[in-house]
């Protein structure tokens, strides 16, 4: 199976400033057709997970231009370009190459 | 718009069975491949299995391989999975995810969740 890692698991910021999240793949997530099938997903308290990001860099519909994606192979990046308070929760990559899909353990973002 | 709508969650005795449903409307469901996530309580998420758009293809984690079915119906708009010989640590929310057409792990739209919880 795929490990998924991510860093910081908490993240203290600041409204107005930036945040960055890494995940990191145990294998290339480079997937036989040429796509890289990495994710991340924000979770509010009290919600289900939302798609915020797919194939490592593009917004789903309706989210925000602050947030933006970056990687390749089995490093990836999420930031946010000025943390807002909608903006807390917990933030997972996922991918999708290889069955079965799996999870990184989660980055909670909260306001300091 | 669509709406997933999970059900059939309560609690259940170690080694029992339960049957949880996801009613699916605002999308041709019969086109879309489906998902099981979980989520135990206070933990990350967990993909449980899958369910090709035909139903044809199915994959699970093996976690739960040999217990759970998934299933769908499409006349009804309806996943199911079948979840058999229940351990404590299948308690958890589970939520229906739909996948986008590019991509089977492209969850771009979920459930509520519906909550199990498996006791002696």
């Amino acid at each position: 199976d795929i490990v998924m890692t991510q860093t910081p698991l908490s993240s203290p910021v600041t409204l107005g400033q930036p945040a960055s999240i890494s995940c990191r793949s145990s294998q290339s997530l480079i997937h036989s057709d040429g796509n890289t099938y990495l994710s991340w997903l924000q979770q509010r308290p009290g919600q289900p997970p939302r798609l915020l990001i797919y194939k490592i860099s593009n917004r789903f519909s309706g989210v925000p231009d602050r947030f933006s994606g970056s990687g390749a192979g089995t490093d990836f990046t999420l930031k946010i370009s000025r943390v807002e308070a909608e903006d807390v929760g917990v933030y997972y990559c996922m991918q999708a190459t290889q069955f079965p899909l799996t999870f990184g353990p989660g980055t909670k973002v909260d306001i300091k | 718009e669509v709406q997933l709508l999970e059900s059939g969650g309560g609690l259940v005795q170690t080694g029992g069975s339960l049957r949880l449903s996801c009613a699916a409307s605002g999308f041709t469901f019969s086109t879309y491949t489906m998902s099981w996530v979980r989520q135990a309580p206070g933990k990350g998420l967990e993909w449980v299995s899958g369910i090709s758009a035909g139903g044809d293809s199915t994959y699970y984690a093996d976690s739960v391989k040999g217990r759970f079915t998934i299933s769908r119906d499409n006349s009804k708009n309806t996943l199911y999975v079948q979840m058999n010989s229940l351990r404590a640590e299948d308690t958890a929310v589970y939520y229906c995810a739909k996948s986008s057409p590019r991509s089977y792990g492209e969850f771009e739209n979920w459930g509520q969740g519906t909550l199990v919880t498996v006791s002696s």
